[in-house]
């Protein structure tokens, strides 16, 4: 089972920062927090991963809580082509054994 | 990043016969290949995993005998729906893991089949 919880859908105005919510309030210290997102009829593609502290690359940021309880992945100005549905994920990194589990994931919508 | 090239994109078959998916990682050795199905408006359902030299472990529920799978070297992995029935249509996607701390999982571009 998917140990995290995320909204079912959201929308975003085009232009604007798509903030999605996860919940992962069982997680371990060992495991870290991804996002991936998938584009109708296609591979999932990563995003961003992180620990404890906030991350930040060219697509998104992650913002983890204090308690690591739940995090936000942060699109800073949404487009068009962001509308996917997005996956956060919890999984020990280095564990080689511990495949992905996908939740349902949130569907965000990026409207005109 | 990674790039993970799986082919063919789609495929539409007969039913009885069998189909087969490759799964290729371009720019890096992938010692694991996992296997997902994906049904309309639903979640990846992870189906097996794939060690290369060794045989796959399957998921609680997936026939191993009909979802025949090989990782014969550490860029190749394949996936071959033997004897595909209708209820077998469905987009399948691999990905491929690289040997790294904090190592991250790339995706193929999926195969829809269809099987008529």
């Amino acid at each position: 089972d998917a140990k995290t919880t995320q909204p079912t859908s959201m929308d975003c105005a085009e232009g604007r920062a798509a903030n999605l919510p996860c919940n992962h309030s069982t997680i371990s210290g060992n495991e870290y927090v991804y996002w991936y997102r998938q584009i109708h009829s296609q591979g999932p593609q990563y995003i961003i991963h992180g620990l404890k502290n906030n991350e930040t690359n060219e697509m998104a940021s992650l913002i983890i809580t204090e308690d690591r309880k739940s995090s936000t992945l942060i699109l800073p100005h949404a487009t068009l082509r962001d509308t996917a549905v997005y996956y956060c994920i919890v999984r020990v990194g280095y564990n080689y054994g511990q495949n992905f589990v996908f939740g349902p994931g949130t569907r965000l919508s990026v409207l005109p | 990043g990674a790039v993970v090239s799986q082919h063919p994109s789609r495929v539409i078959c007969k039913s009885g016969t069998s189909v087969k998916i490759e799964c290729r990682s371009l720019d890096f050795q992938a010692t694991t290949m996992f296997w997902y199905r994906q049904f309309p408006k639903q979640s990846l359902m992870l189906m097996a995993t794939s060690n290369e030299g060794s045989k796959a472990t399957y998921e609680q529920g997936v026939e191993k005998d009909k979802f025949l799978i090989n990782h014969a070297s550490l860029t190749l992995s394949t996936l071959t729906v033997t004897s595909a029935h209708p209820e077998d249509s469905s987009f399948y996607i691999c990905s491929a893991r690289t040997d790294r701390v904090n190592e991250k999982l790339f995706f193929g571009s999926g195969t829809q089949l269809s099987v008529l």
